[in-house]
């Protein structure tokens, strides 16, 4: 079966600053993508940056990046310059190849100005 | 269409009525999944359709929910005689296959009162 932990319910963080997110997760599988989407307070989640366990490299996209840490499970997600519009809640989730998405509980993110 | 589509945005119901709720993907998009939101909580996976043949059912929570997709394009997603624990965010999202990026949509926030 496959798992996805956040263990951060919620964090703030100063507008221009940077902050991580945590993620850990359990799959027996080794071909596994791993996503980051944010959720605003109108429901639709968007994908944030994804990334593939074959890859080595870390996903980057302008000014989120990850650290994919395969051996440790473990896949956080950078968010540098924080803006007040990236205040949402964030999920981290897992999805093996053919199957379906597997999401945490989510983290809320609050960008304080 | 340009996104995935479902309405009703909000639904409130009676505790004992039936509901359907609709979801309209991206033209083409031959895989369309819904998932069940709890609030403050993470979707989890209900159901998963590819073109009209509903591939996994593994999710619902009970026989009281029901889902089709008879044309492979819009479905719906019935719940028959809604309890209070029903009451959740039901997201849709489609996609070109099952490896492919998912769209969400906005969801039906479902209240049973």
């Amino acid at each position: 079966a496959q798992t996805v932990t956040q263990s951060q319910p919620e964090m703030s963080v100063q507008e221009a600053e940077t902050v991580t997110l945590s993620c850990t997760y359990d799959t027996s599988e080794s071909n596994y993508y791993l996503f980051w989407y944010k959720q605003p307070p109108s429901r639709q989640m968007i994908l944030v940056i994804r990334q593939e366990a074959y890859k080595q490299q870390n996903a980057t996209e302008n000014r989120f990046s990850v650290n994919f840490q395969k051996a440790a499970k473990s896949f956080s997600l950078k968010i540098s310059d924080s803006q007040l519009g990236d205040t949402a809640m964030y999920f981290c989730a897992l999805r093996q190849y053919g199957n379906k998405l597997v999401f945490g509980a989510g983290t809320i993110l609050r960008v304080k100005s | 269409g340009a996104g995935v589509s479902q309405s009703p945005r909000y639904k409130v119901a009676k505790r004992g009525q039936d509901v359907a709720l609709r979801c309209d993907p991206i033209s083409g998009h031959v895989s369309l999944f819904w998932y069940q939101q709890a609030l403050g909580q993470g979707p989890e996976f209900l159901t998963y359709f590819q073109n009209e043949a509903q591939l996994d059912k593994s999710g619902l929570p009970s026989d009281r929910f029901f889902a089709e997709r008879p044309e492979g394009s819009v479905s719906t997603l019935k719940i028959q005689r809604t309890q209070q624990e029903d009451s959740a965010v039901y997201l849709c999202a489609s996609s070109l296959g099952v490896d492919r990026p998912y769209t969400f949509g906005s969801g039906t926030r479902l209240t049973v009162v």
